[in-house]
């Protein structure tokens, strides 16, 4: 069965420091891997990879895909207080399953002033 | 519009009683999607639309559940009979084509059943 895993499910960390947020994955007929924030309502589309060691950054935020592990990782670096959201990821499946995607259970970020 | 539509952004009903969600995706977007979240829980996938192809209808729960597309654009997900395990957070997403382009979601509506 196709799964998506995150870790950790939360995080409390103060302005400034960094962290690293996990995502491992089982999903046949792989596409591609997308990272989301959520606060209170819409998910907001953070990064979308496709190539494994391709770093994407923006900002703060970078992250990258290791298509041999099966694993993605998203780093904030000097994290403020609206860093603080469930951050989503999830893998898109190609062939018959196109374009729908498989969530993780996200990992909550808090970030205390 | 700018972004994804979706309406009403809150619902309470009484069990048995069936409920229709709305979304409006954003303009020239072929690809829809409803995704359902519940406490606790992942986003879970439950139907796509692309273009005028077939859905894909793989992800609802039961046949209480259905949804259409008109026109290509507004989609309506109908639920009927309502049962409590029903309460979530319905999301709608929309993107330029199906594969390799990011989803953007609409802010949802919750669903509470009385």
């Amino acid at each position: 069965e196709d799964k998506v895993v995150q870790s950790p499910l939360s995080l409390v960390v103060h302005e400034g420091d960094t962290v690293t947020l996990n995502c491992s994955y089982e999903v046949t007929n792989f596409r591609s891997l997308l990272w989301y924030k959520q606060e209170k309502k819409a998910p907001t589309f953070l990064f979308m990879l496709t190539s494994s060691g391709i770093e994407k950054k923006s900002g703060r935020l970078s992250s990258i895909l290791d298509k041999k592990e099966l694993f993605s990782i998203l780093n904030i670096t000097a994290t403020q207080t609206g860093d603080s959201a469930v951050y989503l990821c999830a893998v898109e499946r190609g062939g018959g399953s196109q374009g729908n995607l498989i969530f993780g259970k996200g990992t909550k970020l808090s970030v205390k002033p | 519009g700018a972004g994804v539509s979706q309406s009403p952004s809150n619902k309470v009903t009484e069990k048995g009683k069936d409920v229709e969600l709305r979304c409006d995706p954003i303009s020239g977007h072929t690809a829809l999607y409803w995704y359902r979240q519940s406490l606790g829980q992942g986003l879970e996938f439950l139907i796509y639309f692309q273009g005028n192809s077939a859905p894909d209808k793989s992800g609802l729960p039961s046949d209480r559940f259905s949804a259409e597309r008109t026109g290509g654009s507004v989609s309506t997900l109908t639920i009927q009979r309502t049962q409590q395990e029903d309460s979530a957070v319905y999301l709608c997403a929309s993107s330029s084509r199906s594969g390799n382009q990011p989803q953007h979601f609409g802010d949802g509506t919750r669903l509470s059943i009385l």
